[in-house]
């Protein structure tokens, strides 16, 4: 099956230092990859996909995720974290087993301390 | 949250009862989703449609069903409400679904709890 998997519950980072939540994949064949954000009592927003190209894909708010073959990773970057940039953080990948839906990771809480 | 409502917001329910969530559309998105979101467990896909009266299961369907007898609403039941159920349930809308490399648009989500 494919699947997405963010190693870490949470990331705490103080204000204006760089940011990095990590997600793996495996998936056979070439992956679709997004990530989502939560913010409190809100729906999921998406930020960025990688589906081809470029390794390194630019998003919304500043974020960036660099995709990594050899690693199968799909870590979510920002050079200088906000207070505001606090939420939780999916990373997700096309499933072709389950009907090109997507599968979700279990999700990074992003803290950032000013 | 791109013309999306779920209704009700939070619920509280018995064990055994019936419940219908909803979702109401105003992008006339073709496809419409129901996820459940649980803490370690991220999102998982629930029942999908990819049009009027076309539905089909997802990674964790028991104990729900769904129906969508227009383009703007997904409705789904639990026919027998669980603890297991208790959980928060977000609607999502994509305009040709994810094999098409679409993203999804979510709606607020309902908190539901089943006592």
């Amino acid at each position: 099956a494919q699947s997405v998997a963010q190693p870490e519950d949470q990331v705490n980072v103080a204000e204006g230092n760089p940011l990095t939540v990590k997600c793996t994949y495996s998936v056979s064949g070439n992956p679709y990859l997004f990530w989502y954000v939560q913010y409190p009592n809100r729906g999921l927003q998406f930020l960025l996909k990688y589906i081809t190209g470029d390794n390194l894909v630019k998003g919304s708010y500043g974020f960036e995720a660099e995709f990594n073959k050899s690693q199968t990773s799909f870590h979510l970057k920002k050079p200088s974290a906000l207070v505001s940039d606090s939420a939780l953080y999916f990373c997700a990948v096309r499933d072709i087993n389950a009907g090109n839906m997507l599968t979700f990771g279990g999700g990074t809480r992003l803290m950032v301390k000013p | 949250d791109a013309g999306i409502t779920q209704s009700p917001r939070h619920k509280v329910t018995e064990t055994g009862t019936p419940v219908t969530l909803r979702c109401h559309q105003t992008e006339n998105h073709r496809y419409m989703y129901w996820y459940r979101q649980d803490p370690g467990h991220g999102l998982r896909l629930i029942h999908y449609s990819y049009g009027v009266k076309d539905t089909d299961k997802g990674e964790v369907s028991d104990g729900y069903s769904v129906s969508r007898s227009k383009t703007e609403d997904f409705l789904l039941t639990l026919e027998s409400a669980t603890s297991s159920q208790t959980s928060v349930y977000f609607c999502a809308i994509s305009e040709s679904g994810t094999g098409g490399q679409e993203k999804l648009f979510f709606g607020s989500g309902t908190q539901l709890s089943v006592l």
